[in-house]
């Protein structure tokens, strides 16, 4: 495997269901990222990990919760999400800190019913 | 205000035509700037990336930084129907990361 990968590349799920995404990136990266990708808006940065560090955008709702037990390893935890957080849910790493390239997977398409 | 504005589109161009994508920004402290580009079902790919005002040329692309007039700039010369895509510009500095809605492009064969 090369660059970022993310699993699974598609999910359904109902809002009371529990599911996790997982993002693993191959670049020997110490910073990684999840971001949320709806229609028509920008791409909203949800969480950073630098050196292990958490950083969040407070506009999060708590029902996101990652985890990121090392520096190649990313996790989202979904619970009790609501449809309107269907979307695309995207991974990235770089190389230090959020001034750098930013390295993209391809992606979770989320469906909550 | 958002922090970076672009112009959603949709635009629509005849292959072998010049294409000018155009994002506005805000953030003062913005010192890095990007340009990905993203096919339909998959994440972004970095196209170009600039540190503070000035021209970059990569093959048929050229990224340009106006901070004086916030405003960021990317040039397609000679569009193949392989560009159709959507373009993401993007500004970050002093912690903060914020992209632009994107701009779907077609280059029509």
């Amino acid at each position: 495997e090369t660059g970022v990968t993310q699993t699974p590349r598609h999910l359904v799920m109902g809002m009371t269901n529990k599911k996790s995404l997982k993002c693993e990136q191959h670049l020997g990266h110490n910073a990684m990222y999840w971001y949320k990708q709806s229609a028509k808006k920008p791409l909203e940065l949800m969480f950073v990990y630098s050196l292990e560090e958490r950083v969040e955008n407070n506009s999060v709702p708590s029902r996101f919760s990652p985890e990121c037990p090392n520096s190649s390893h990313l996790f989202l935890h979904l619970h009790t999400l609501q449809p309107e957080d269907s979307a695309l849910y995207l991974c990235a790493s770089t190389p230090r800190n959020w001034d750098d390239e930013q390295y993209f997977g391809p992606g979770t398409r989320l469906t909550v019913t | 205000q958002k922090e970076v504005e672009q112009d959603p589109g949709p635009l629509s161009v005849p292959e072998g035509a010049i294409v000018s994508l155009n994002c506005t920004y805000s953030n003062s402290a913005f010192q890095y700037f990007m340009w990905y580009r993203q096919y339909s079902r998959k994440g972004p790919e970095l196209l170009m990336y600039t540190y503070s005002s000035g021209n970059k040329e990569d093959g048929r692309f050229t990224a340009q930084v106006d901070k004086s007039s916030k405003y960021i700039s990317l040039f397609i010369r000679d569009s193949q129907p392989s560009d159709s895509a959507t373009y993401l510009c993007a500004g970050t500095g002093a912690n903060n990361l914020f992209f632009g809605t994107g701009t779907r492009l077609t280059v029509i064969p």
